[in-house]
């Protein structure tokens, strides 16, 4: 498969714990996003990265939140002190940047629940 | 069928039927625009994009109709088969070919009936 890849696809965690998910995106594509979904609503963008440069956070980023893309490769979203609010859907997407445009394809998401 | 977006969010089609779903955008600087298919528990499932340069593109069973003036989107699916029922997204970007984020509309629920 070589779409975009993210694990774990399921977490449960107590409030408080910090948690760690990973994304690889579709290889070769230079730019990688991430995204929050909650029930019945659509993806609110996070953060984007170019290469290992990440260009843009959404307010929705608090300090509790941290993405890095050290190689400009795969990515990492941490959530310290994690809170019930976080319980979502996050998504990766990634996309390459040339004259045939700028799809953004998504990964399946990685689900958490803070308990 | 035919939904109006974000004030019907659920549409109920007969197989074999037509279905038109609707989106107004918010941003008139918006130059792409890309539908999305969400099954349950899956991310978001590229269907089809436009530039704001078009008004109508066509893909397998799909078409998506960009009115600029009044800044809205629809896209149409032929024949409609069950395999077609999931949440359906618009979403807005700016600057094609520059990334940036993505903005989605809320969404319309496809259901159809056998």
């Amino acid at each position: 498969d070589t779409g975009v890849s993210q694990n774990p696809r399921h977490k449960i965690t107590k409030r408080g714990q910090n948690v760690t998910f990973r994304c690889d995106p579709i290889s070769e594509h230079n730019r990688l996003y991430w995204y929050r979904q909650t029930l019945g609503q659509g993806p609110e963008f996070l953060t984007y990265f170019q290469n290992e440069a990440q260009l843009e956070k959404s307010r929705l980023l608090s300090d509790r939140f941290s993405a890095e893309r050290p190689k400009g490769s795969f990515s990492t979203l941490e959530i310290q002190r994690t809170e019930q609010g976080d319980s979502a859907m996050y998504l990766c997407a990634s996309s390459l940047d040339g004259d045939s445009g700028n799809t953004i394809y998504f990964g399946e998401g990685s689900w958490l629940t803070v308990v | 069928g035919e939904s109006v977006g974000l004030h019907l969010p659920t549409l109920s089609v007969q197989e074999g039927d037509n279905s038109i779903i609707n989106c107004a955008y918010s941003n008139s600087a918006s130059d792409y625009f890309i539908w999305y298919k969400q099954e349950s528990g899956k991310g978001p499932q590229f269907i089809i994009d436009i530039r704001s340069n078009m008004d109508k593109r066509q893909g397998q069973r799909v078409t998506v109709l960009l009115n600029k003036t009044v800044k809205h989107l629809s896209l149409q699916i032929a024949a409609t088969q069950p395999g077609d029922s999931a949440v359906y997204f618009c979403a807005e970007n700016i600057y094609y070919n520059q990334g940036g984020k993505l903005i989605f509309g809320q969404g319309t629920e496809l259901s159809v009936k056998p």
